[in-house]
């Protein structure tokens, strides 16, 4: 079964870049979707396809992909980006994947 | 606006069956497919199995096969999924999502439906 690694937590100041990572063999010739979920909600879409941001998400979040590891990248990072943030392919094998999902904290 | 509106908690007894509701609105519902997902305390997020709403056509995650059922009802908008022999490990909010058209992702999420067991 295919897997995806993300670090469980990341750290950033407030205005900073945050990058959170997921790893998977060969990551980089898949698409690969990102969300976002705060506490006691539903999930939300903030990158589909890579790179693509759904409409009403802000450009300060953006994606990249290639080789082993797709980046999730929040610039200019506020309080209310403090959520718990998942990657998600899909694979021939496994359909539906997700990561284990990493914590972002605003310090 | 696409809404997908689902049943309300639950609390079953080890061994029971619970089926969840997912009614959507705002799309054409036979034009996407319905993804499950739930999330146990706690953790993270988990794939449970998939269904066109056009044909009725399933996918299911391998170690729920035998104990999940995935149907929808076309007239109403509504997906529906079962799952049978319920133990304590199945405790989790369960989550519809629609299944994006020529790609992966789930674009538009329903808001949950918790789901208790317990003796």
């Amino acid at each position: 079964s295919y897997v995806l690694t993300q670090p469980p937590s990341v750290s950033v100041a407030p205005g900073q870049t945050a990058r959170i990572t997921c790893g998977g063999n060969n990551i980089g010739s898949k698409s690969v979707h990102w969300y976002q979920q705060k506490p006691g909600q539903a999930p939300v879409l903030v990158v589909y396809d890579d790179s693509d941001r759904p409409s009403g998400i802000p450009e300060r979040f953006s994606g990249s992909n290639s080789g082993n590891t797709a980046t999730l990248t929040i610039s200019r990072v506020e309080a209310g980006d403090e959520a718990d943030y998942y990657c998600q392919v899909w694979d021939s094998s496994s359909d539906w994947v997700f990561g284990g999902g990493t914590k972002l904290t605003v310090l | 606006q696409v809404q997908l509106v689902q049943s309300g908690a639950e609390v079953k007894k080890p061994g029971a069956s619970v089926k969840v509701s997912c009614k959507a609105s705002g799309y054409t519902f036979t034009s996407y497919g319905i993804s499950w997902v739930r999330q146990a305390p706690g953790q993270g997020l988990e794939w449970m199995g998939w269904i066109s709403a056009y044909n009725g056509n399933t996918n299911y995650a391998q170690k729920l096969q035998g104990r999940v059922t995935m149907t929808t009802d076309t007239s109403t908008s509504t997906a529906y999924m079962e799952l049978r022999s319920l133990r304590s490990d199945d405790t989790a909010v369960y989550y519809c999502a629609r299944a994006s058209k020529g790609s992966s992702f789930l674009d538009y999420w329903g808001q949950g439906t918790l789901v208790t067991v317990s003796s």
